[in-house]
């Protein structure tokens, strides 16, 4: 399958607690996306990067979420010092600026529990 | 600011029946209109887009949409309903140089026999 995988798909921890999760892109796409969805909600946009380059990032993110693309592949998205409102799926997308660029492709998405 | 709004939480049809899910829009500029789709368990998938052009817009599994600016809507149809296509509908718009996306709450779609 060559589709937008993420690591962990579910992820339980305890308030207070660091948690990283990772996203791998299809492997020719340069735009990346990070968004948040809770229940009865439609995808929060949280973060946008073109390569290694984080060009958007959303004015709702806090500053204990943080993500990185070091080498333009995949990403990884870290949220210190959790908190019980983190409680939600985290989606990560990609698409191509080659082809139709606006098209985005959306991984299966980590659920995050927060105790 | 951009944003999409979808009026209705949930849409319920019979199956060879044609379907609509609303969606309305506000932006600032031009409109870059997308829907998406959400099966339970699966990631989203793309449907169709309204960048420029033609107001009906064909997209994947039978699905279009029609571009209204007067209105302010793109809404999605479908002439004969699946079972199949029961699932989670989204409306979003982008940003001009889709860097942002804004997603609507979503419309349930059920198709029942």
């Amino acid at each position: 399958d060559t589709g937008v995988s993420q690591d962990p798909r579910h992820k339980i921890t305890k308030r207070g607690q660091n948690v990283t999760f990772r996203c791998d892109p299809i492997s020719e796409h340069n735009r990346l996306y990070w968004y948040r969805q809770t229940l009865g909600q439609g995808p929060e946009f949280l973060t946008y990067f073109q390569n290694e380059a984080q060009l958007e990032k959303s004015r709702l993110l806090s500053d204990r979420f943080s993500a990185e693309r070091p080498k333009g592949s995949f990403s990884t998205l870290e949220i210190q010092r959790t908190e019980q409102g983190d409680s939600a799926m985290y989606l990560c997308a990609s698409s191509s600026a080659g082809g139709p660029y606006n098209e985005q492709f959306f991984g299966p998405g980590t659920r995050l529990t927060v105790l | 600011a951009q944003s999409v709004a979808q009026p209705e939480d949930q849409v319920n049809v019979a199956e060879g029946n044609p379907l609509t899910v609303k969606c309305t829009y506000s932006v600032s500029g031009n409109p870059y209109l997308f829907w998406y789709v959400q099966y339970p368990n699966r990631g989203l998938q793309f449907l169709l887009k309204y960048i420029t052009g033609d107001n009906l817009v064909k997209g994947s599994y039978g699905f279009e949409a029609e571009f209204n600016k007067s209105q302010t809507s793109f809404h999605l149809k479908k002439p004969s309903a699946l079972v199949s296509d029961s699932a989670l509908y989204f409306c979003a718009v982008s940003d001009y140089n889709f860097n942002k996306f804004y997603f609507g709450s979503g419309t349930k779609l059920n198709v029942k026999p």
